[in-house]
């Protein structure tokens, strides 16, 4: 089956710094990926959808101008967390669907912790 | 309430045991998932639904679309298969975005 990469996966950082997360489909063009998050015992909650050659959208209460996507290719996608904070800290997982069909592909996860 | 609504939440099986793991909506949809998420986090996609019945291995999927519900059954339950189950929609409009259930965390013991 498609493959779907994220690099890295787990990160340990500062808090105020930036972290950046790659999401790689690796044997097929995404136009589209999406970005979602997952706190401990909860199910994932859609961040933003990445779209390649223009602008991501976000979900109501995602700060845009904290989590900044930027998918600048058909096999690439990145998360880009600005001024990081302990609250930040969660599952950061990412998917991307196959046109034909329409399977999600899941990337296996980038952890986050932000002391 | 959730627009996906899984049941049960928690499940726990003796090896052997056949298992279902239920899946109700109240949108309309283009497709159905059923994901399995290991402790470790990664999401491996294990059917894709429209209509019908799926059987892939131990694991067959059911969906009905007049009553906006699906099931998962896991045939001859074996402790590798301990993970949460998720039943996401695909929402029926242009975009292949995916409105995920709560999960049902499944425990099979030896």
């Amino acid at each position: 089956g498609a493959v779907v990469s994220q690099h890295p996966s787990w990160v340990i950082c500062k808090s105020g710094t930036s972290v950046k997360i790659e999401c790689r489909s690796l044997d097929f063009q995404a136009t589209t990926m999406f970005w979602y998050r997952q706190f401990p015992k909860q199910s994932l909650m859609l961040m933003a959808t990445s779209n390649e050659g223009s602008k991501a959208t976000y979900e109501q209460g995602v700060e845009k101008d904290k989590f900044l996507i930027n998918h600048a290719s058909l096999t690439l996608s990145t998360l880009t967390v600005t001024s990081a904070h302990p609250e930040d800290s969660s599952f950061y997982i990412c998917s991307a669907p196959r046109l034909e069909g329409g399977e999600q592909f899941f990337g296996p996860g980038t952890r986050l912790t932000v002391l | 309430k959730n627009e996906v609504e899984q049941s049960p939440q928690n499940l726990t099986a003796q090896e052997g045991e056949f298992i279902t793991i239920n899946c109700s909506y109240s949108v309309g949809i283009s497709a159905l998932h059923w994901l399995q998420q290991h402790p470790g986090g990664g999401i491996v996609s294990l059917f894709m639904l429209s209509s019908g019945k799926k059987k892939h291995g131990r694991l067959i999927a059911t969906i009905n679309i007049q009553e906006k519900h699906s099931s998962l059954h896991i045939t001859a339950s074996h402790p590798r298969d301990s993970a949460v189950y998720i039943c996401a929609v695909r929402d029926g409009g242009a975009t292949n975005k995916l409105i995920f259930g709560t999960g049902t965390l499944l425990a099979v013991q030896p």
